[in-house]
Order: structure tokens, then C-alpha cells, then sequence
């Protein structure tokens, strides 16, 4: 199976900080990464697909890029909302799929 | 509009049994694989089980295997998972999950809210 390594494990920021969060993946993957946020007591949401493919409604703050072993998620201006766990997920080779071990973003 | 709804988690002793069920609208069940992700208390994502469209093709990780058993009734749209010789390591939030196609893959576009399994005595 894939291997994903999500880094950092928990970051503390502050409302307007740029926030980035990296994914690597064992082998190449090309672009077939996914980026979830999910709340406490929530389930996860879809923000981005296809490493950079923004999903319908997720506000333009969030971008992702990368290809092959390395990704990003940034978050350009952190807003309140934002504060959640992020994870990341290759589909590029399953099953079975394979998620990294999530990041928590809290305030500092 | 997608909608996921699980059902059928609560507290079962250890090597007890459960079927947790999800209810799915908004989209054609019987064309989709479907797929089942665990969260155990303060973890992260564990990816668990699968069945294709038809249910002739099922996968497990091998943390479930040779006691969970997925399955579907696609005149009901409806997901199963049933466990069996439940270990505390089961405890988690149990997730149904849409798949969307990306060119020749799958992601995961819609999760049920979860229902939560505790596995204890």
C-alpha cells in the first residue's frame, strides 16, 4: 500500500496567517490527491481533488499544488472557520486507499 | 442532493456482533461503489471496506478481515457492514462514503455524518 506522510502533525496559527501543510507520498501518485477538512464531531468535506481541483463551494482561500510524491495545501488567510483537522488521500493506487495521519490547525 | 445517513452503531461487548446500515439518496446507488472509512476517538482516517456497484467485488483492510462482512441491497439504497468478534480496537466512528470519478480513479466526495461504535464491557 501507499505510504502518505503529512507534516506538520498540529500548527498554531493566528486569523490572516498564510498555513501551509505538505503530503508525501511513498511512491508517485501523479496528481490523484484529495484534501478533506473535518471538524470535531464532523464528518470530513471534500476541499480539494486532483491535488489542485478546487471542490464546488470551497472558498478560493484554499489551494492546492504538487505532482508525483509532493503536495501542499494552503490556506492563504486563515479564517476562523478554517481552524479544523485537514488530511490528505492518494487514489492512485487502491485499494486500499490511503489517508495521511491528518493536521490539526489550531489558534494560537 | 447526496445524502448519506448511517445507522445501527452503540456499545457491544467484546466478540459481540453489530450491522451498521447507510441509507443513501440524491444520486443513482446502484451505479457507484461504495465504501466504508473508520475513525477511532482523537485518530485519524482508516480506510475499511468496499463493494462494487453490483456486490460482486468486495475488499477488506486487513484489520476487518474474516470478521466483516460489506454488503448491499440496491433496490433498498442501501449500504451494510456487518461485524462480528468486535475488539475494543474497533471502537470508532464508522463512515459511509461516496466515491466520484477523476479520470481512470475514485475519490471520496460524500461522508455520512458517522455512527459510533464501542466495543467494551
Amino acid at each position: 500500500a501507499i505510504r502518505i506522510t503529512q507534516s506538520p502533525s498540529s500548527l498554531s496559527a493566528s486569523t490572516g496567517d498564510r498555513v501551509t501543510i505538505t503530503c508525501r507520498a511513498s511512491q508517485g501518485i501523479s496528481s490523484y490527491l484529495a484534501w478533506y477538512q473535518q471538524k470535531p464531531g464532523k464528518a470530513p468535506k471534500l476541499l480539494i481533488y486532483a491535488a489542485s481541483t478546487l471542490q464546488s463551494g470551497v472558498p478560493s482561500r484554499f489551494s492546492g499544488s504538487g505532482s508525483g510524491t509532493d503536495f501542499t495545501l494552503t490556506i492563504s488567510c486563515l479564517q476562523s472557520e478554517d481552524f479544523a483537522t485537514y488530511y490528505c488521500q492518494q487514489y492512485y493506487s487502491y485499494p486500499p486507499w490511503t489517508f495521511g495521519q491528518g493536521t490539526k490547525v489550531e489558534i494560537k | 442532493e447526496v445524502q448519506l445517513v448511517e445507522s445501527g452503531g452503540g456499545l457491544v461487548q467484546p466478540g459481540g456482533s453489530l450491522r451498521l446500515s447507510c441509507s443513501a439518496s440524491g444520486f443513482t446507488f446502484s451505479s457507484y461503489a461504495m465504501h466504508w472509512v473508520r475513525q477511532a476517538p482523537g485518530k485519524g482516517l482508516e480506510y475499511v471496506s468496499a463493494i462494487s456497484s453490483n456486490g460482486g467485488s468486495t475488499y477488506y483492510a486487513d484489520s476487518v478481515k474474516g470478521r466483516f462482512t460489506i454488503s448491499r441491497d440496491n433496490s433498498k439504497n442501501t449500504l451494510y457492514l456487518q461485524m462480528s468478534s468486535l475488539r475494543a480496537e474497533d471502537t470508532a466512528v464508522y463512515y459511509c462514503v461516496k466515491p466520484r470519478r477523476y479520470s481512470s480513479s475514485w475519490y471520496f466526495d460524500y461522508w455520512g455524518q458517522g455512527t459510533l461504535v464501542t466495543v467494551s464491557s
